[in-house]
């Protein structure tokens, strides 16, 4: 049973502390995404990855977040320094393109 | 810009059939993607539309029309596990992804 995992589910932080997220992509996928969501603004594309070449991260802040495929089976999300409106559910997602993505468990931030 | 809408909420009954719609605007289209997120959970793929009409599986149907840019999805026979947030997405011609802000349905027994 194939599945997109992610690491850690659950993160609190205090204000400036660097966080890293992870994400196994589904075997075989050839594309990676990483989003937040919020109440306020639902899902958001931060990065998107195509054989593991970074194709889209004009949603993501520049100055505090990075986004990076070192191999194909981990994708990595980092924030440094953090804020509090950081706080959000983090997902990664993996598919083919033009097909359906599968999304990850999501990684619940808090950062105080 | 790129934008998609969809209504914030819908309120429906147990064996109802209820229709949740979204229209579009974007750069280009390659393919219109209906998800299911259940409160705390991920997003579960549903429905896939690239061509005009309409597409069933199941109780599930979901409707396209590119001229329009408008899709709807159809929900029979309502159970009360179809509460959830339905996400309404668009593959646009610039290969990306957008996301509406999702309808959230409630259904009452």
């Amino acid at each position: 049973d194939a599945r997109v995992t992610q690491t850690p589910r659950d993160k609190v932080t205090e204000m400036g502390q660097e966080v890293t997220m992870r994400c196994q992509p589904i075997l075989g996928h050839n594309t990676v995404f990483w989003y937040r969501q919020t109440m306020m603004q639902g899902l958001e594309l931060l990065a998107y990855f195509r054989n593991r070449a970074p194709l889209d991260d004009s949603g993501m802040p520049k100055d505090r977040f990075s986004a990076e495929m070192p191999d194909a089976t981990l994708a990595t999300l980092k924030i440094q320094p953090s804020e509090p409106r950081d706080s959000a559910v983090y997902f990664c997602a993996s598919g083919l393109v033009r097909n359906e993505q599968f999304f990850g468990p999501g990684t619940r931030l808090t950062v105080l | 810009g790129q934008n998609i809408d969809q209504p914030t909420e819908m309120t429906a009954t147990e064996g109802a059939i209820v229709q949740i719609n979204c229209t579009y605007q974007t750069s280009g289209f390659n393919g219109l993607f209906w998800y299911q997120q259940h409160a705390g959970e991920a997003p579960t793929f549903l429905s896939y539309n690239v061509l005009d009409g309409l597409e069933e599986k199941g109780r599930f149907s979901s409707f396209l029309s590119r001229s329009k840019g408008y899709s709807y999805l159809l929900l029979k026979e309502l159970q009360m596990k179809d509460s959830a947030s339905y996400l309404c997405a668009v593959f646009s011609g610039t290969y990306k992804y957008i996301f509406g802000t999702g309808t959230r349905l409630k259904v009452l027994a």
